[in-house]
């Protein structure tokens, strides 16, 4: 079945280090990916998507490709800042499931320290 | 928009209560989810509606839970009786395809 895997975390950073959370997935038919964040007493927000292989998810200076021929999704940054401190999750979904059910992954908590 | 709205924010019952959770999804969304969030098992989805029609609810941990979208601006969710073990916090999601809008969750405590 479908599913998503991402790093362990929490991942913690200096302000202005640069950030990568590793996301892979398995899928049959041709899923969309996408990053959510969820921010302290909040609920999730989507950050980014991506629709086909090879596209680029911007937002924020947050960054992600679609990489068909590894699977993965990975979330960059250039340089964070505190207020990035969140929890961030993957998912994907299957165009060919007419659901729209997302499949997310367990998520990765990012700490920023001043 | 308003976004997806849940009520109440914050509840907390006694063990045997009855608790009714409810949203009010975006306007033009046909697609609405119920997630419970905890440390221990992270985000879980229990049922999601297609068109006010429940599509899949083999997330529903037990008989107890049981959820309803009388129309297309309204949804619930009930758990009875409650227990310790429900505490959580619960997210309603609305989608138009596959982007979905979560709401701010409501804190369930049960004592």
């Amino acid at each position: 079945g479908n599913s998503v895997t991402q790093m362990e975390g929490p991942v913690t950073l200096s302000e202005e280090a640069f950030l990568t959370i590793n996301c892979t997935y398995t899928a049959t038919g041709y899923p969309s990916l996408f990053w959510y964040v969820q921010y302290p007493g909040e609920g999730l927000q989507l950050l980014l998507k991506a629709t086909k292989a090879d596209d680029k998810g911007s937002n924020k200076g947050f960054e992600a490709t679609y990489r068909k021929e590894t699977t993965s999704f990975h979330l960059e940054k250039g340089s964070v800042q505190v207020s990035d401190s969140a929890v961030y999750f993957c998912a994907l979904s299957d165009s060919m499931d007419s659901s729209y059910k997302l499949i997310f992954g367990s998520g990765t908590r990012l700490l920023v320290r001043p | 928009d308003a976004g997806v709205i849940q009520s109440p924010r914050h509840e907390v019952t006694e063990m045997g209560q009855e608790v009714t959770l409810r949203c009010k999804p975006i306007s033009g969304h046909n697609s609405l989810f119920w997630y419970r969030q905890t440390m221990m098992r992270g985000l879980e989805l229990l049922i999601y509606f297609n068109n006010n029609v429940p599509i899949d609810d083999s997330g529903m941990p037990e008989d107890r839970f049981s959820a309803k979208m009388p129309n297309a601006s309204f949804s619930t969710l009930k758990i009875q009786p409650s227990e310790p073990r429900d505490s959580a916090v619960y997210f309603c999601a609305s989608s138009h395809f596959y982007e979905q809008y979560f709401g701010p969750g409501t804190r369930l405590t049960v004592t």
